[in-house]
């Protein structure tokens, strides 16, 4: 089934060791998304992908960078995870055509546990 | 500034019950408006959504109620069950570039057995 994929779904770091999530879709879809969510919380958007182009929320912290190499894989790098970074990370994509904006899929999460 | 207030924040009821979440909007700019459901350690996922030219949209027991003038959306499950426990969000979204909807605060639901 086309979806969207997500790994680890675990991961654990130590304060301050850089750590690379990963997000990949078999959808073809054109806008790729990174969210932030922490525990009883809406998902917080931290940037997005409209085809290449790169959008970042004025609040994402300089801490987070992403990738995405390619229509098919993004990826959310954390350059000096702190305690506050622990949270779920959530990848999603859309579709968009013209005007026409078709909703979101997104994918498992991965946890990340900050030590 | 929240543009989509979501209530309440938390709802228990029993199974067979009608369990109500409402959300109300400001930006009039709106013209999309999702439901995902959330299960524990799951990314989000759409359940339902409706646009504004429409008043009722219903999907098997979900039904979305839309007020265009009040500016409100409400999402009623029908006979509901164990397995409707979750967190839903509402959401809102103008159109034409990226679609980045605006996300209400989530209620969580639980259904007793």
């Amino acid at each position: 089934d086309a979806m969207v994929i997500q790994n680890p779904r675990y991961q654990v770091t130590q304060f301050g060791k850089p750590v690379t999530l990963s997000c990949s879709q078999t959808l073809n879809h054109n806008v790729m998304y990174w969210y932030q969510q922490k525990s009883s919380q809406a998902p917080k958007l931290l940037f997005h992908y409209y085809d290449k182009d790169f959008n970042n929320e004025a609040d994402t912290p300089d801490n987070f960078q992403s990738r995405r190499p390619n229509t098919s894989f993004c990826f959310l790098d954390i350059r000096s995870p702190g305690l506050g970074d622990a949270a779920m990370y959530l990848c999603a994509t859309s579709r968009t055509s013209g005007t026409a904006s078709y909703e979101q899929y997104f994918g498992p999460g991965t946890r990340l546990t900050v030590t | 500034q929240q543009q989509v207030k979501q209530s309440p924040q938390s709802l228990i009821v029993q199974k067979g019950g009608i369990p109500i979440i409402n959300c109300a909007y400001e930006n009039t700019a709106f013209d999309y408006f999702p439901w995902y459901q959330q299960f524990p350690g799951k990314g989000p996922a759409l359940l339902i959504a409706i646009r504004p030219d429409v008043s009722e949209k219903k999907e098997g027991r979900f039904t979305i109620s839309f007020n265009k003038s009040a500016k409100q959306f409400s999402l009623h499950i029908m006979d509901s069950q164990p397995g409707d426990s979750a967190t839903y969000f509402c959401a809102a979204s103008i159109p034409g570039g990226s679609y980045i909807p605006t996300f209400g605060r989530g209620t969580s639901l639980i259904v007793h057995p």
